[in-house]
């Protein structure tokens, strides 16, 4: 069964940046077919997608948030990695790592997600 | 951008009601849309996908059809464990993935 674990600073100062990873365990971040991504929910509001990462390593991006986020992978680790910088207030949100599955569409669903973790934007 | 919108915002419903939500896309998507729901303090659990494929494991009183523009999806009779906000996806235009501002189902 497929498992995935975020990691990370659950306080961040304005300004700063943002860092989280999401362990893979149960299978490999590079069988093909699949993606990863971030996905985050401020407290009471809807999911917002922030980017994802191909299984080739090629990356994409909310428009919205695209001059602040970087994703990357480590494949030794069996790992992905979200970093936003310049963070504000309007940040603060549960963020979320799912497995993207990848089909005849662009893009793809989530089909698998970790549990989430908290991240708030305060001094 | 395309956009998502969800109809109603919420509802109240009974166990054993047949219960349908609409997502609306501002551009046509063929069928690249899923559907996932949420329960308070949980990550979200994909239902359907492909506008009306179930999700292995996913009860058989959830079902999604639709094409294009428009789209339902419909629980055939509401389960206590349904009590949930359901989000509808799409993942066929720019920005590539955006989400519906969800529908809360609670209880009459």
């Amino acid at each position: 069964q497929l498992q995935l674990q975020e990691s990370g600073s659950g306080l961040v100062k304005p300004s700063q940046t943002l860092s989280l990873t999401c362990a893979v365990s149960g299978g490999s971040i590079s069988s093909g077919g699949y993606s990863w991504s971030w996905i985050r929910q401020p407290p009471g509001k809807g999911l917002e997608w922030i980017g994802y990462i191909y299984h080739s390593g090629s990356t994409y991006y909310n428009p919205s948030l695209k001059s602040r986020v970087t994703i990357s992978v480590d494949r030794s680790k069996n790992q992905f990695s979200l970093k936003l910088s310049s963070v504000t207030a309007a940040d603060t949100a549960v963020y979320y790592c799912a497995r993207v599955r990848d089909g005849d569409y662009p893009g793809g669903y989530f089909d698998y997600w970790g549990q989430g973790t908290l991240v708030t934007v305060s001094s | 951008a395309i956009q998502l919108t969800q109809s109603p915002s919420s509802l109240s419903a009974s166990v054993g009601d047949r219960v349908t939500i609409t997502c609306r896309a501002s551009q046509g998507i063929s069928s690249a849309l899923a559907w996932y729901q949420q329960k308070p303090g949980k990550a979200p659990k994909l239902l359907i996908y492909d506008a009306s494929s179930l999700e292995s494991g996913v009860p058989s009183r959830f079902s999604g059809s639709g094409s294009g523009t428009d789209f339902t999806l419909t629980i055939s009779s509401l389960q206590p464990e349904d009590f949930a906000t359901y989000y509808c996806q799409q993942f066929n235009s720019y920005p590539l993935f955006t989400f519906g501002p969800g529908t809360k189902v609670d209880i009459k």
